[in-house]
């Protein structure tokens, strides 16, 4: 079973831009949640998303967005970026039996 | 709020030695506590969760409500041990995707 595919792995902007990220999880997966990881702040919680919907949402400011496609693949979105916003975003996807979250490689995103 | 607490960021044991990794929690509710595990270049992936009972690669974890910990232990340890150990709670019975995660402990284990 391949596992959860995180595009793109690397990048950079600068601040002001825009970014989108994608995640494609496990065939069968319906839920995908989104952490960022700092060395400051650690793992935090993004968002989480089920069919299509926004289950739960983490303390971050309206900058960050995100949505779920049919096909269960999300994306999210940061824009305006700051160099705060500078991370590994992480994309879990979650097993529907066990609740068992397995995580993707991550985009590790620098904002110069 | 609910908050996770790993006190040591780092543990450097020998092989062969007893290794426990602390975890504090705080929630007035019932909590469901994870132990998650990343090895060097790999991703980050379930080592155990408290509901299974499970030993994993050696480990054991028992929650105590009491206490409200849920550290993390194997008797003897071993080098391919190595890696980030994060605990997690989740308060959410209907929703696994939100986890609180810890600070994270590496350990090291040396031969």
């Amino acid at each position: 079973k391949a596992g959860v595919t995180q595009t793109p792995r690397y990048l950079i902007k600068t601040r002001g831009q825009q970014v989108t990220l994608s995640c494609s999880p496990i065939s069968g997966h319906r839920s995908v949640s989104w952490y960022q990881q700092t060395p400051g702040q650690g793992l935090q919680f993004l968002f989480e998303y089920f069919s299509e919907t926004q289950r739960n949402k983490g303390n971050f400011p309206g900058r960050f967005s995100g949505r779920q496609f049919s096909n269960s693949r999300s994306e999210m979105n940061v824009s305006t970026l700051e160099l705060g916003d500078s991370a590994l975003y992480l994309c879990a996807s979650i097993e529907p039996n066990t609740g068992e979250l397995f995580f993707g490689e991550g985009s590790r995103l620098t904002v110069l | 709020a609910q908050r996770v607490t790993q006190p040591e960021k780092l543990l450097s044991v020998f092989k062969g030695a007893p290794v426990e990794l602390k975890c504090n929690y705080s929630y007035s509710g019932s909590p469901e506590l994870f132990w998650y595990v990343q090895y060097s270049r790999q991703r980050l992936q379930l080592l155990l969760r408290h509901i299974s009972r499970e030993s994993i690669k050696g480990f054991t974890a028992d929650l105590n409500k009491g206490e409200t910990s849920f550290h993390l232990k194997k008797p003897f340890a071993q080098e391919e041990d190595s890696a980030m150990y994060y605990c997690a709670l989740s308060v959410l019975t209907d929703s696994w995707g939100k986890l609180q995660f810890g600070a994270g402990t590496q350990v090291v284990v040396t031969p």
